[in-house]
């Protein structure tokens, strides 16, 4: 089956501080891969994502690559702010023509400390 | 331009009951995803309606099931509620032929006593 898996949490950084958010995934399939965020009180909303091997997504400095070889996805940042603390989800979808389900890990809570 | 919205916001419930939980699509998809998310844990995929039918299942017993009306919007129904069915319950919707971006609503927070 499908599966996602993130580095253990929470983790706390001071703002400025470079971040890294581990993911690796198993897949059945050719998988897309999307980094989610959840803010508190809040529903997931997309990051970035990736639908093909060697792929960057980026979106708010925020970036992560698709490695096909390692079945990695690990999200990075060059200088993190207090605006960044969230829950930050990996997850994946099999390819198709149609919507199809996402798997997700079990989240990474980020704290930003000025 | 309304996003994905749900209804209610927060729901407490005895063991044993039944519950409804609603979802109306972001505009222009017709596609709707449920998901249930633990406590600490990353949402998991209930099942998905397109064309008012269920079109894919997760693991997830009978007790949970679903509904798609015409104007694409979505029911989530819980029978014989177990303290375990406590948690955050995400709608998503999507354009049928996008693989990729699913738009979360806030969610209903369902506590069962």
């Amino acid at each position: 089956g499908n599966s996602v898996t993130q580095m253990e949490g929470p983790v706390t950084l001071s703002e400025e501080a470079f971040l890294t958010i581990n993911c690796t995934y198993t897949a059945t399939g050719y998988p897309s891969l999307f980094w989610y965020v959840q803010y508190p009180g809040e529903g997931l909303q997309l990051l970035l994502k990736a639908t093909k091997a060697d792929d960057k997504g980026s979106n708010k400095g925020f970036e992560a690559t698709y490695r096909k070889e390692t079945t990695s996805f690990h999200l990075e940042k060059g200088s993190v702010q207090v605006s960044d603390s969230a829950v930050y989800f990996c997850a994946l979808t099999i390819s198709s023509g149609s919507a199809r389900q996402l798997t997700f890990g079990s989240g990474t809570q980020l704290t930003v400390l000025p | 331009d309304a996003g994905v919205t749900q209804s209610p916001t927060h729901l407490i419930k005895t063991r044993g009951q039944q519950v409804t939980l609603r979802c109306s699509p972001k505009s222009g998809h017709d596609t709707v995803s449920w998901y249930q998310q633990a406590l600490g844990q990353g949402p998991q995929f209930i099942f998905q309606y397109y064309e008012e039918e269920e079109r894919q299942r997760g693991n997830f017993p009978d007790r949970f099931s679903g509904h798609q009306f015409p104007n694409y919007s979505s029911e989530l129904n819980v029978n014989a509620l177990l303290l375990g069915d406590s948690a955050l319950y995400l709608c998503a919707s999507s354009p049928r032929y996008s693989s990729y971006e699913q738009y979360f609503g806030p969610g209903t927070r369902l506590t069962v006593t």
